[in-house]
């Protein structure tokens, strides 16, 4: 079964930390691997994307990394921001086919 | 580019209503379209793709005499919920992908129904 697991579900951090989140997938074969931000109430934005060959993306101050070979991929955000505070979502994409499996998502808490 | 578009961006309504939603793509031509709906703490499930022009396809366990879509044309398709119940309010988020892929898609900014 095409699985994405995210973890922690949630965290909570201080204003200016960074963190890690973690994401294992079983979907096969893979296509690419992408990072949403969603704020409450709206639609998800995406932060990066990777395909097989990429191990390593950024976006400001968000770095996805992906391992291919252990289907693990990790969204790091530096020096966080209030505005950090959003659900992050893990989204696999199949080369077969034409769907998505997103993750549970990992909701961050940015607190002052 | 790649902006999609969702209007009401929320709606109230009575019970045994019908409420339309709309999906725009405000710059690009969408060949496919995808509904997905979102309850509380939990992420987007995908309700069903549509292609311009043919009948949508739904996912398992989606009524689809309930929630109908229509994708008329390359920049705008409809999900009509039927019928409303309480069970239905979810945020609805609609995505539009230039091509046939889904992992191209661009996401709206989502819909809050709430049926009273």
């Amino acid at each position: 079964k095409n699985q994405v697991e995210q973890s922690p579900q949630s965290l909570i951090i201080l204003e200016g930390k960074n963190c890690t989140l973690q994401c294992n997938y079983t979907v096969s074969p893979f296509s690419n691997l992408r990072w949403y931000k969603q704020d409450t109430g709206r639609g998800p934005v995406s932060l990066t994307i990777m395909t097989f060959s990429e191990n390593t993306k950024s976006n400001g101050r968000y770095t996805a990394t992906l391992d291919a070979d252990t289907k693990q991929s990790s969204l790091h955000i530096t020096a966080s921001q209030l505005s950090d505070s959003a659900s992050y979502i893990c989204v696999v994409g199949k080369a077969a086919g034409n769907k998505l499996t997103f993750g549970g998502g990992t909701r961050v808490l940015v607190k002052p | 580019g790649a902006v999609v578009s969702q209007h009401p961006s929320w709606v109230i309504c009575k019970s045994g209503t019908s409420v339309k939603i709309e999906c725009r793509s405000l710059d690009f031509q969408a060949t496919t379209m995808f509904w997905y709906r979102q309850f509380p703490k939990q992420s987007l499930m995908l309700m069903a793709t549509s292609n311009e022009g043919s009948k949508a396809t739904y996912e398992q366990g989606v009524e689809k005499d309930k929630f109908l879509i229509n994708h008329a044309s390359l920049t705008l398709s409809t999900l009509t919920v039927t019928s409303a119940h309480p069970e239905d309010s979810s945020f609805y988020i609609c995505s539009a992908s230039r091509g046939m892929r889904a992992d191209t898609q661009y996401f709206g900014p989502g819909t809050r129904l709430t049926v009273l």
